[in-house]
C-alpha cells in the first residue's frame, strides 16, 4: 500500500518567507509525528498528533513553528519568518496506536528545507 | 544521562562479518523496543521491533533484547557493503502525560567489501 508521503520534496525560501511543509500518513494511521533532522545529527522530535489533537508539541523550537491536522488525515507544518538554522530535512512519521505492536513508525521521504 | 545511548561510531566490519549494534536505554518502564536503518541522505527505515525479553531474527538481523540489563541490541549477519548505514535505536518510554518513542543518535556502520 501507498506509504507516507510529503510535500514539497525539497524547498529553497528566503529568510524571513514562511514556508508550509506538507505530510499524506499512511490510511488509518492514526498517531503523525515530526521531526527534524539537521546535517550529519539525529532526529529532533518536534509535535505530535494523536486524531487531530496535539497532546506533545514539547519539541516546537520557538514560536515561528506550529502544525496542524485535519482528522486523522494530512497535516501541515508552518514555519514563519524562517532563519537559516531552519535548514534541515524535515520528516513525517505515521504509527497506529493503541494495540500491541502498533507503536511502529514509518517514516516518509522528507522535506529538504535551505533558507537563504 | 540520555534516554537512549548508541556508540556514534563509525563501527567497521569485514564484508561477510557479524556487525554488533548495542544500544542502552534509561526507563525501565520501557516496553517497545524499534530498529531502523538509515541510508546516508534517505528517511529512516524500520528494521526490526521487539517487545519481549530474548531474542527475534528477521532474516540476517537478529534483535536481542535484555530488560533487566535495559539494553537491545541488533546483530546483521553476513554484512555487506549495501548495509552500511546509521542505525537508530528507539524506544517507546514513560513522558509527561503518557508515552513517547525516543531516538537514540544512530550508530554508523560501514561494511568494507
Amino acid at each position: 500500500g501507498a506509504g507516507v508521503s510529503q510535500s514539497p520534496s525539497n524547498k529553497v525560501t528566503e529568510k524571513g518567507k514562511d514556508v508550509e511543509l506538507r505530510c499524506d500518513p499512511i490510511s488509518g494511521h492514526t498517531a503523525l509525528y515530526w521531526y527534524r533532522q539537521r546535517l550529519g545529527q539525529g532526529l529532533e522530535f518536534l509535535i505530535y498528533f494523536q486524531g487531530n489533537s496535539a497532546p506533545d508539541k514539547s519539541g516546537l523550537p520557538s514560536d515561528r513553528f506550529s502544525a496542524e491536522r485535519t482528522g486523522e488525515s494530512v497535516s501541515t507544518l508552518t514555519i514563519q519568518r524562517t532563519q537559516q538554522e531552519d535548514s534541515a530535512v524535515y520528516l513525517c512519521a505515521s504509527s497506529l496506536l493503541g494495540t500491541s505492536g502498533s507503536y511502529e513508525q514509518y517514516f516518509g521521504p522528507g522535506t529538504r528545507l535551505t533558507v537563504t | 544521562q540520555k534516554e537512549v545511548e548508541q556508540n556514534s561510531g563509525p563501527l567497521s566490519v569485514p564484508e561477510g562479518a557479524i556487525a554488533s549494534l548495542n544500544c542502552t536505554y534509561s526507563d525501565r518502564v520501557s516496553q517497545s523496543f524499534f530498529w531502523y536503518r538509515q541510508y546516508s541522505g534517505k528517511s529512516p527505515e524500520l528494521i526490526m521491533s521487539i517487545y519481549s525479553n530474548g531474542d527475534k531474527e528477521d532474516g540476517r538481523f537478529t534483535a536481542q533484547l535484555n530488560k533487566a540489563s535495559q539494553y537491545v541490541s541488533l546483530l546483521i549477519r553476513d554484512s555487506q557493503p549495501s548495509d552500511s548505514a546509521t542505525y537508530l535505536c528507539a524506544v517507546r518510554a514513560r513522558n509527561t502525560g503518557g508515552f513517547k518513542t525516543i531516538f537514540g543518535a544512530g550508530t554508523r556502520l560501514f561494511v568494507k567489501a
